[in-house]
């Protein structure tokens, strides 16, 4: 069974700082990553995918890598803002039969506050 | 991506009621799906929302209680049925627009709170 961990739980940061969050899944062998973020009470935003043949995806200040065969990806914020604050979301889903399952396995999430 | 609007975005109800949520696309999409979000947990699949046929529910979630309908591709309903205070949740409508790549879409969720 799929399991997806991310680390820190809560993340605290003053704003101008560069920081990681760290996505972990137990089975390799999965046919994307998708970041995403949520707002409170709200829906989800996608931010990267990474398909399994990538390595990494960039949008703006975001960078998202993924090591596939020890299990782990890592998003990458750049000069953070306080409007980064949110919560962020890490999943994976598999493939079946050629056709996307489209099940996603997420993790619980790193709240992050960037303060001015 | 896709524009996925659902309604309502919030409703308190009661107890032994059932309320149905509505997912509507601005484009065809090959997939649909419905996840809930517990207060203060992740996203879990609830099933898959097949076009012309019965939904396919995951372990744990079955059809009489959450009844879901997907009359052509752009469209959706979830209900959820004899509601207990269990069924706080946000629910949400997610889209895989078939590019192939398996990107999901979410829609802004409907967040139900059971008295």
């Amino acid at each position: 069974k799929q399991e997806v961990t991310q680390i820190p739980a809560a993340l605290s940061v003053p704003e101008g700082e560069n920081l990681v969050l760290n996505c972990s899944f137990t089975d390799s062998a999965i046919y994307n990553l998708q970041w995403f973020r949520q707002d409170p009470g709200k829906g989800l935003t996608s931010l990267l995918l990474i398909q399994s043949s990538q390595r990494e995806q960039t949008s703006g200040r975001l960078n998202a890598s993924l090591d596939k065969s020890s299990g782990r990806s890592t998003l990458y914020i750049a000069a953070s803002q306080p409007g980064d604050s949110a919560t962020y979301l890490c999943a994976v889903i598999v493939m079946a039969g050629g056709t996307s399952y489209g099940k996603l396995t997420f993790g619980q999430g790193t709240i992050l506050t960037v303060h001015p | 991506s896709a524009v996925i609007s659902q309604k309502p975005s919030r409703d308190i109800c009661q107890r032994g009621t059932s309320l149905t949520i509505q997912c509507q696309v601005d484009s065809q999409v090959t997939m649909m799906f419905w996840y809930r979000q517990q207060p203060g947990q992740s996203l879990t699949l609830i099933a898959t929302a097949n076009q012309g046929s019965e939904a396919t529910y995951e372990s744990g979630f079955v059809i009489d209680k959450f009844p879901i309908s997907r009359p052509n591709l752009t469209f959706s309903t979830l209900t959820v049925s004899n509601m207990s205070p269990e069924d706080s949740s946000i629910y949400l409508c997610s889209v895989e627009t078939g590019l192939n790549t398996g990107e999901l879409f979410f829609g802004e969720g409907s967040r139900l709170t059971v008295l």
